[in-house]
């Protein structure tokens, strides 16, 4: 079993939906990371969150430690969305090491 | 510079051969980080640098691959007799250091072994 797992692996939606990516870990954490990555690999960060709730525009974060679990919301989905969506974890006491899920393929469609 | 540079962008080699991957981080970030993507997969950890020192190296997948940041900012990671399971996405980040902080990533080297 990966030490972080994230749901559904692809999504497709039609421009306006509301998404919703989760992401669940088995491991302690000092932070989880939301992350995006367009075709040709760059990943742009989105969100870092220890607790509770994080916005921006249109993307809104959550975080339940107790749970050890994590969403992402795009609200009034876009065409321009359409990327794969990575949730990461760190946990070192110095470090940012991140460990990996395998990412979210999310399409928007017009 | 602005971001997290890394070059070649694409690289071709021929199974046997040495390659080398370089990373130039953001200015000042004394944290950098080596992660591997392989098509289809979330990045996998291979080394970390804090400063010139390789703090974590265990995520090298075998003693071919090599990395260093021999003045604390440009890391270059070595890989000698490629094989075809190396090809890969070869991912740099950088922070500030510590724990908690913003990570910056490149935009990748993809390599592809033949």
């Amino acid at each position: 079993k990966n030490e972080v797992e994230q749901s559904p692996q692809n999504l497709t939606a039609q421009e306006g939906e509301f998404i919703t990516i989760n992401c669940s870990y088995s491991v302690g954490i000092s932070a989880l990371h939301w992350l995006q990555q367009h075709p040709g690999g760059g990943i742009v960060s989105l969100f870092m969150l220890s607790s509770g709730k994080k916005k921006h525009g249109r993307l809104i974060a959550t975080i339940n430690i107790q749970e050890k679990h994590s969403s992402l919301h795009i609200t009034a989905s876009h065409p321009r969305d359409s990327a794969v969506y990575i949730c990461a974890v760190s946990g070192g006491i110095n470090t940012d090491k991140l460990i990996f899920g395998t990412g979210t393929r999310l399409q928007v469609f017009p | 510079g602005a971001g997290v540079s890394q070059t070649p962008s694409n690289k071709v080699t021929e199974k046997g051969k040495y390659v080398e991957l370089r990373c130039d981080p953001i200015s000042g970030h004394t944290a950098l980080y080596w992660y591997r993507q392989s098509l289809g997969q979330g990045p996998e950890f291979l080394i970390y640098f804090q400063g010139t020192g390789a703090a974590d190296d265990s995520g090298l997948p075998n003693d071919r691959f090599f990395a260093v940041r021999p003045e604390g900012s440009v890391s270059t990671l070595k890989i000698q007799r490629t094989e075809r399971g190396d090809s890969a996405v070869y991912l740099c980040a950088s922070s500030s250091g510590g724990a908690g902080n913003t990570i910056y990533f490149g935009e990748g080297s993809w390599l592809t072994v033949v």
